[in-house]
């Protein structure tokens, strides 16, 4: 079965600094990992996503690693924007062609 | 634009009352999903649908149902409200091929409210 597992609901970080949000999954399969980003009031959004033949995909400001032998992915954003606060979601994808997502954290910048 | 809409966007319904959710998508994706969110339990999957007349359950589908007769629509039914399902509902679509890296395309969520 497949699990993703995002163990802090929230985070803070200061303007201009790194935001790192981790997430760790069960499934041994080949899968894709995405990100997805939520303002309130709004769907989530597709943020950036990676292959699990991958170590590493970067767009932009955000880059997310893959650490297949321990299970864990984390999201980087560098610099940290007002606008990056949103709950942010990793999921898992499988061939059976679902998507499952994490639990999400909160992520706050502050001034 | 291709989009995804859900509709009502705001429901208060009462115990034991029958309640449709609706989603239309106009980008004719195969793949069409069902999430609710709840505070610290993220997005959970109801049920999804990979093409006309394909449903099946997710992890939470006990008490809700889908039906898809046409590739543009799923309606999510509530047969018997309970106030265990008072949540925020997220329909999604998506190409075929999800497993392969495909993106979701959410809705803005209907909020139920059941009393």
């Amino acid at each position: 079965d497949q699990q993703v597992k995002q163990n802090s609901p929230s985070l803070s970080v200061q303007e201009g600094r790194i935001s790192i949000l981790n997430c760790d999954y069960t499934n041994s399969m080949f899968d894709y990992f995405l990100w997805y980003k939520k303002y309130p009031a709004e769907g989530p959004t597709f943020l950036i996503s990676i292959s699990s033949i991958k170590d590493k995909n970067e767009d932009g400001r955000f880059t997310v690693f893959l650490n297949k032998s321990a299970k864990h992915l984390s999201l980087h954003i560098v610099p940290s924007q007002p606008g990056d606060s949103a709950v942010y979601f990793c999921a898992d994808t499988s061939s059976a062609s679902k998507i499952i997502f994490g639990s999400g954290t909160r992520l706050s910048i502050r001034p | 634009d291709a989009e995804i809409t859900q509709s009502p966007r705001h429901k208060i319904t009462e115990t034991g009352r029958q309640v449709t959710l609706a989603c239309h998508q106009t980008w004719n994706h195969n793949n069409m999903f069902w999430y609710r969110q709840d505070l610290g339990h993220g997005l959970r999957l109801i049920h999804y649908s990979y093409g006309v007349h394909d449903t099946n359950k997710g992890e939470v589908s006990d008490g809700y149902s889908v039906s898809r007769s046409n590739t543009e629509d799923l309606p999510l039914t509530l047969e018997s409200a309970a106030s265990s399902q008072t949540s925020v509902y997220f329909c999604a679509s998506s190409q075929t091929g999800i497993g392969s890296g495909g993106e979701l395309f959410f809705g803005e969520g209907s909020r139920l409210t059941v009393l």
